[in-house]
């Protein structure tokens, strides 16, 4: 069965620091992958999605970047963080037949808080 | 522009109770929808997926509907328990995109 991993769980960050999450998926090849944020009270925001190694779609402009370093490692990274970057991240991933046209499968999230 | 909105965005019933959440969308050029559930602090897990070309799908105590032509689609939800205590989203695949709702908060007191 395929399950999908997300770390850390929480992260307090000083505004100005670097960030890197991680998400890894097993039990599945050559996933499409996405990165989402989830401000409270708002619904989910796509920020990067990726149909495999090395190629990163990022959807809203911003400080963060995305890197797909192997087939089911994806990295959500900033050089900089910002107040408003404090969030839910969620990591997902859909069967790649197509983009965005199956169900997404989605991990456990990070709590970000940049302070 | 898709825009999807879920009212209301909060919902407090007693158990036992049938409800409905409502979800609804600006653009009918949908691919299919979703509905997902969020335990606090917590993913997402996909509940339903309905076709654009589909009008329901059910699993166990849910059922969700979908009417493209009023851009409209509802999560009921039978007997409802303590357990279905969550935030339920729904998603809306268009343009090759999810376009989110911000969520109904639904609170289920025994």
């Amino acid at each position: 069965s395929q399950t999908i991993h997300q770390w850390p769980a929480t992260l307090v960050q000083p505004v100005g620091s670097p960030l890197s999450l991680e998400c890894t998926v097993e039990g599945t090849s050559n996933p499409n992958l996405y990165w989402y944020r989830q401000a409270a009270g708002r619904g989910l925001q796509l920020l990067f999605y990726s149909v495999g190694i090395g190629q990163i779609s990022s959807e809203v402009p911003q400080n963060l970047s995305a890197s797909r370093p192997q087939d089911r490692q994806f990295i959500l990274s900033s050089k900089k963080l910002l107040l408003s970057d404090s969030g839910f991240y969620l990591c997902a991933w859909s069967v790649s037949r197509q983009r965005i046209t199956d169900t997404q499968y989605f991990g456990p999230g990070t709590r970000l808080t940049v302070l | 522009k898709q825009e999807v909105t879920q009212i209301p965005a909060a919902l407090s019933v007693p158990e036992g109770e049938n409800l409905v959440l409502n979800c609804s969308f600006t653009d009918s050029a949908i691919y299919n929808l979703q509905w997902f559930r969020q335990d606090p602090g917590k993913g997402l897990t996909s509940l339903l997926l309905i076709q654009s070309s589909q009008r329901e799908q059910t699993s166990g105590r849910l059922n969700a509907s979908l009417d493209k032509s009023s851009g409209r689609s509802t999560l009921y939800i039978a007997a409802s328990q303590p357990g279905d205590s969550a935030t339920y989203l729904c998603a809306v695949n268009s343009n090759y995109q999810l376009i989110w709702g911000a969520g109904t908060k639904l609170i289920i007191k025994p």
